[in-house]
């Protein structure tokens, strides 16, 4: 089956760095990649996401690069804010439409973002 | 306003009772999920249902159980035979195919056995 590992698994930046983490995974036939905010006691709520036949995605402050070849992507989030802190989690989602929501997920990043 | 319910938000039990969560959703969306989140671990699959009468065991299926007699509903039950039933649980859905993956979440349970 599939397996993620995300790293780090805490991160602590000032107001305004960029923050950056990282996400590999084992199964080359996974094709979607996505990214869940979960803020404290909250349900995860997507943030971004990327198909294997994109290399890069960037939404505002936000961006996700893949590299299909390493099984690698990563999370980009520039000029952070104190709102910015959270759990970060990444995903793997296979092929088969049929196993659609069976993401296999990274273990989280706990960002803290210090004003 | 469309969305996924949980219920109850917190729940505490002590060894040896069966516990049921409940899980609703207005989306009519076919296929549903429930996930178990232990604190600095990722979200590990107990069941899912990709239609009404049928459902399969996930990851961590053993000590739980589930039915899906109505699409709106999905609920797990956490039963005694479950050794360390601690955590907080997210109930989840999909839309119908062609969808993309993305997963929406239910606001979680947390319970606590004493």
């Amino acid at each position: 089956g599939e397996n993620v590992e995300q790293h780090p698994s805490t991160l602590s930046v000032q107001e305004g760095d960029s923050a950056v983490i990282k996400c590999t995974y084992s199964d080359s036939a996974s094709n979607y990649f996505p990214w869940y905010k979960q803020e404290l006691g909250k349900r995860p709520q997507l943030i971004i996401d990327i198909r294997s036949n994109v290399g890069e995605k960037k939404d505002q402050r936000i961006a996700v690069t893949l590299n299909k070849t390493a099984k690698h992507f990563s999370l980009h989030i520039t000029e952070t804010q104190p709102e910015d802190s959270a759990v970060y989690f990444c995903a793997a989602n296979p092929r088969m439409v049929t196993n659609a929501g069976k993401s296999t997920f990274g273990d989280g990043t706990t960002l803290t973002v210090k004003p | 306003d469309g969305g996924i319910t949980q219920s109850p938000k917190y729940l505490f039990r002590k060894e040896g009772q069966n516990v049921t969560l409940s899980c609703e959703q207005n989306l009519n969306h076919d296929a549903m999920y429930w996930y178990r989140q232990d604190p600095g671990q990722g979200l590990r699959l107990i069941y899912y249902s990709q239609i009404v009468n049928d459902f399969q065991k996930g990851d961590i299926a053993e000590g739980y159980s589930v039915s899906r007699e109505k699409k709106e509903s999905f609920p797990l039950t956490v039963t005694s035979a479950q050794k360390n039933p601690t955590a907080f649980y997210l109930c989840a859905s999909i839309p119908p195919s062609p969808n993309t993956g993305e997963l929406f979440f239910g606001e979680g349970s947390r319970l606590t056995v004493l």
